[in-house]
């Protein structure tokens, strides 16, 4: 069965840069589209972006000066990172496979 | 890009059917028949329950439906159990190839 599990470093401080890494174990990286989403406290989920099934990548317009998304298909996994962090990037970060599969979740707490 | 429009909670109990609401626009919702909704339960991570508009993942209970009309999608879920109270989330394709949430509902079986 397909899992995802997820890891990255979970405080980090003002401008510094978010990276965290999904690796796909059980199935392909080939033939879903790959996305970060986030959830910060008390909020609502936020879509950050993607790799679509071609390759192509897609980020939300409001992130997008600061978001890099890649893939790794000779280890099976694929990376955010989220340059110039701030207070406001403070969240609960997922990965998933289609929408179906979804990592465990990274705490990720930007504090000076 | 505008979230899109739920309810913040809404109530049924147990045996009766609900209907979550998701508003959006003719740049997403109204212009693709690629909605999503998902269950979340606090300190999990989001399940998928419908895709496109009205289809269940293998799994899924049929007493989660879903359905388009518009620029609105619905979530209906029959039957409700103490289970299926969570927060539940749409999400919608929009014409700049990007994905958008709803604001999320949550659900409060009685």
């Amino acid at each position: 069965q397909v899992q995802l599990q997820q890891w990255g470093a979970g405080l980090l401080k003002p401008s510094e840069t978010l990276s965290l890494t999904c690796g796909v174990y059980g199935g392909s990286l080939s033939g879903y589209s790959l996305s970060w989403i986030r959830q910060p406290p008390g909020k609502g989920l936020e879509w950050i972006g993607e790799i679509t099934q071609s390759g192509s990548t897609n980020y939300n317009p409001s992130l997008k000066s600061r978001v890099i998304i890649s893939a790794d298909r000779s280890k099976n996994q694929f990376s955010l990172r989220l340059s110039s962090v701030g207070a406001a990037d403070t969240a609960v970060y997922y990965c998933s496979r289609g929408g179906l599969w979804w990592g465990q979740g990274t705490l990720v707490t930007v504090s000076s | 890009q505008s979230a899109l429009t739920q309810p913040a909670s809404v109530s049924g109990s147990p045996g009766q059917s609900i209907i979550i609401s998701c508003t959006g626009t003719l740049s997403d919702v109204g212009g693709y028949n690629y909605v999503s909704w998902y269950q979340h339960h606090p300190g999990t991570a989001p399940k998928l329950m419908i895709y496109d508009v009205s289809t269940r993942p293998s799994g899924v209970s049929n007493r989660f439906s879903g359905s388009k009309s518009g620029n609105t999608a619905s979530l209906t879920i029959s039957g409700l159990q103490a289970e299926d109270e969570a927060d539940y989330y749409c999400i919608s394709y929009t014409t700049i190839s990007t994905w958008v949430f709803g604001g999320g509902t949550k659900l409060t079986v009685l």
